[in-house]
């Protein structure tokens, strides 16, 4: 593909419910990060991968959100129980390098933004 | 907490100005620095990066200085274009760490 794709690219969600967002990284990129954006400020690191391995899950903001990267291709980001505090742009990003080799180019997707009322 | 961040929330500019965007960092061990472009409803697009052992880096009408003795970092944009209109991040990065993005400062250039 041309990029990174996510989906859905709008979602709404009642306080309460669960939610998965998907993300289908540039074809052949090795890692993938997930970063959560609210409004007004820069995104801030959730989680990453490297294949289907979750090195880092350090951002994570709480046991109701978890990443996978079963194939090591396109990732799950899963909400539980979603709260309103939940409302965010979730981003996607992916890169060609190994993540530790030093100004990785990130390619991100356009988000998905997650309302919860 | 060591982290970066932008001098002003917001730049307006005449088209055909030159703009400066501005970030300060705290974090004297970052390898690395790179500056995003985010239009609205968009994702960050990579503009231009540079390594720690730098000063000055050049693009396609951007330039990125750094200075590492009051750690400042400033994008420089030339002939700016209603089409740079943006929400601009600087991000710095270790090895073996995430990308640490700072708040933004918001371009407006009018014609």
């Amino acid at each position: 593909g041309a990029g990174v794709s996510q989906s859905p690219r709008y979602k709404v969600a009642k306080r309460g419910q669960d939610v998965a967002l998907r993300c289908d990284p540039i074809s052949g990129h090795v890692s993938l990060f997930w970063y959560q954006q609210a409004l007004g400020q820069g995104p801030e690191f959730l989680t990453y991968f490297q294949n289907e391995a979750q090195l880092d899950k350090s951002g994570l903001p709480s046991d109701r959100f978890f990443a996978e990267r079963p194939e090591g291709s396109v990732s799950t980001l899963k909400i539980q129980r979603t709260q309103q505090e939940d409302s965010a742009v979730y981003l996607c990003a992916s890169s060609l390098a190994l993540s530790g080799t030093g100004a990785e180019k990130l390619f991100f997707g356009s988000g998905t933004q997650l309302s919860v009322l | 907490g060591e982290s970066v961040g932008l001098h002003l929330p917001t730049l307006s500019v005449q088209e055909g100005d030159n703009s400066i965007i501005n970030c300060a960092y705290s974090n004297s061990a970052s390898d690395y620095f790179i500056w995003y472009k985010q239009e609205s409803g968009k994702g960050p697009q990579f503009i231009i990066d540079i390594r720690s052992n730098m000063d000055k880096r050049q693009g396609q009408r951007v330039t990125v200085l750094l200075n590492k003795t009051v750690k400042h970092l400033s994008l420089q944009i030339a002939a700016t274009q209603p089409g740079d209109s943006a929400v601009y991040f600087c991000a710095e990065g270790q090895a073996g760490t995430a990308l640490i993005f700072g708040k933004g400062t918001t371009l407006s250039v009018s014609s």
